[in-house]
Parts: C-alpha cells; sequence; structure tokens
C-alpha cells in the first residue's frame, strides 16, 4: 500500500504571511494531485503534477513535484482567509482509477 | 452545469439500524467512487463502478456494506445494521471517460450512528 505522509497536521498562520507544507511518500507516484477541502464541502482539485522536478503555479499557490516523483509541496505567498482549509495530496491507489489520499494540513488563515 | 450531489446531507440514527446514500453524479460522467472520510483520517477508498462494469468493492470494510449503480447514473450505498464506527463523511466522486484522475466530488453526507 502506498501511503502519503502530510506536515504539518495543523497550520496557523497570520494574514499575509507566507507558507508550505510537504507531502511526502516512499514510493514513487506517477502523478501527485492537490485538493482543497472546506467545511461542509468536498475536496476540490487544485494541481496535478505528473512531472519529477515539476513546477505549477496558481495565482499565489506554488506546486513542486519532487525530482525522484515521491514528495511535493505547496507553498502559498501571502495567504488570505480565504486560503483556510484542509489541503489533501492525493496519488494513484492500487488500482489505477482510485485514489490514495494524505490524512492533509488544516490550514487556519487568521485576518 | 450541476455538480455531484448527495442526500441526505446530514444523517443520524441509531446503533443497528440501516441507512441509504445516495449520489447524483454530474451527467455524462461513466466513473463513480464512493469514499469514506473520518474524523482525522484521510479519505478511504470503497467501491468504484464504471459503466457496465462490475463494480471494484475491494475498499468496502465490511459486509455490512454494499453499493449499486442504477442505469450506470445515481448510485446508492447502503450500511446495514450500523455501527458506531461507521460514523463518517461519505463522499462521492465521479470522473469523466477517461479521466480516472480528475475526480469531482460532492459535498458529502455526514453520517452520526448512536
Amino acid at each position: 500500500t502506498q501511503l502519503l505522509e502530510q506536515s504539518p497536521q495543523f497550520l496557523s498562520i497570520q494574514e499575509g504571511e507566507n507558507l508550505t507544507v510537504y507531502c511526502n511518500s516512499s514510493s514513487v507516484f506517477s502523478s501527485l494531485q492537490w485538493y482543497r477541502q472546506e467545511p461542509g464541502e468536498g475536496p476540490v482539485l487544485l494541481v496535478t503534477v505528473v512531472t519529477g522536478g515539476e513546477v505549477k503555479k496558481l495565482k499565489r499557490l506554488t506546486f513542486q513535484f519532487g525530482d525522484a516523483r515521491k514528495d511535493s509541496s505547496l507553498h502559498i505567498t501571502a495567504a488570505q482567509p480565504g486560503d483556510t482549509g484542509l489541503y489533501l495530496c492525493a496519488g494513484p491507489g492500487a488500482g489505477s482509477y482510485q485514489l490514495t489520499f494524505g490524512k492533509g494540513t488544516k490550514l487556519s488563515v487568521i485576518p | 452545469g450541476a455538480g455531484v450531489s448527495q442526500s441526505p446531507s446530514n444523517k443520524v440514527t441509531e446503533k443497528g439500524k440501516d441507512v441509504e446514500l445516495r449520489c447524483d453524479p454530474i451527467s455524462g460522467h461513466t466513473a463513480l467512487y464512493w469514499y469514506r472520510q473520518s474524523l482525522g483520517q484521510g479519505l478511504e477508498f470503497l467501491i468504484y463502478f464504471q459503466g457496465n462494469s462490475a463494480p471494484d468493492k475491494s475498499g468496502l470494510p465490511s459486509d455490512r456494506f454494499s453499493a449499486e449503480r442504477t442505469g450506470g447514473s445515481v448510485s446508492t450505498l447502503t450500511i446495514q445494521r450500523t455501527q458506531q464506527e461507521d460514523s463518517a463523511v461519505y463522499l462521492c466522486a465521479s470522473s469523466p471517460p477517461g479521466q480516472h484522475g480528475t475526480q469531482y466530488f460532492g459535498p458529502g453526507t455526514r453520517l452520526l450512528v448512536l
């Protein structure tokens, strides 16, 4: 079973600060995805990274896939209260169609 | 267009009762998935439907759990003789043909077993 470990588990920061959260595994993944989940809602896909070393930007969010395709990071610049939520990373699971998820990083951005 | 819808949004039941959870996927999406999200845990895969093929039930935690998908669209997840450990958020997702990596999630059903 491929496991994804996310850190930190909880993060509380002030508006305007920068932050990085991590997703690590001992296994190689063909791709990794990042989702954001807000209270009472399902996860929403933010990005998919597929190439080792790949960097993708989505406004103030920067996603990086490790060269060995075993880890990924999400960096948020100048965090805003609207960034508050649970950030989940996910990769292909045992079947090519199912996803295996990390436990997530719960981010709180304080105004 | 409409996203994935799930009902009920919340369900409180007594231990030992049966519950049915419904998922209505995005129109045209051939694949449908059920996941369970327990407090402090990541999403756990339960079952996968693809068109008219036999479902992959490998993630169902016990024989008290079953699911069906009628007409290739709406799906129902049934939990018989509910236990307190079944309390969780049950999420449904669907994906377009050939795009298993792009899963659109519904808002979930929050199940509380007393």
